[in-house]
């Protein structure tokens, strides 16, 4: 079976760093996304990866690697808008989209 | 980036009624767009895939006679939740992709349902 694995919670200080793992196991891989998501609102796109490596935008870094099914969403200098939800999502070999069930990351002043 | 407007943002209807949710992508062509179920605190549930002119593609478990989906033209998908309940309650999402195999989908600003 398809399966996306993301810890439930995290909590950090603002100012600080935070990195959030996505594991997964699916029928091909297109890519992997990561998206934000504010309460009752849609998700918002952050980030694509689909070589292995690491794509810096601003504050927000994703790493990628293939071989071993892993990715990591690195935010730097946290604000306290950046209480969300984060999505970690991998699109197989259909082109469908296969959704973590999102890690709720609260931040503390 | 594209943009994808679904309305409406939030609907309350009575029990039994239907209720329609519209998707459009405003500045470009939607070839599939997704039906995405969002229930608090859990992940997004995708309900079903419609590329335009053709059934929609339903995931198992999602009555397909309960939420009907329209994906008549290259701009718009309907989602219309039939003789609606209170479980039925939740986040509906759309996302429209431009071309098979395009890296992102564009998310609309999904629709709270409340079945009272």
């Amino acid at each position: 079976g398809q399966n996306i694995d993301q810890p439930t919670e995290m909590t950090a200080t603002e100012g600080a760093i935070v990195q959030i793992n996505c594991t997964y196991q699916t029928s091909g891989f297109n890519g992997l996304f990561w998206y934000q998501q504010h309460a009752g609102e849609a998700p918002t796109f952050l980030s694509y990866n689909v070589l292995d490596g690491l794509e810096e935008k601003g504050r927000f870094s994703s790493f990628l690697s293939r071989s071993k099914g892993y990715s990591y969403l690195l935010l730097k200098e946290l604000q306290m808008k950046d209480s969300a939800s984060y999505l970690c999502a991998v699109m197989d070999s259909n082109y469908q989209l296969i959704w973590g069930a999102g890690t709720k990351l609260i931040i503390k002043p | 980036g594209a943009v994808v407007s679904q309305h409406p943002s939030w609907v309350i209807c009575k029990s039994g009624t239907s209720v329609k949710i519209e998707c459009r992508s405003l500045d470009f062509q939607a070839t599939t767009m997704f039906w995405y179920r969002q229930f608090p605190k859990q992940s997004l549930m995708l309900m079903a895939t419609s590329n335009e002119g053709s059934k929609a593609t339903y995931e198992q478990g999602v009555e397909k006679d309960k939420f009907l989906i329209n994906h008549a033209s290259l701009t718009l998908s309907t989602l219309t939740v039939t003789s609606a309940h209170p479980e039925d309650s939740s986040f509906y999402i759309c996302s429209a992709r431009a071309v098979t195999g395009d890296t992102e989908a564009f998310f609309g600003q999904g629709t709270r349902l409340t079945v009272v």
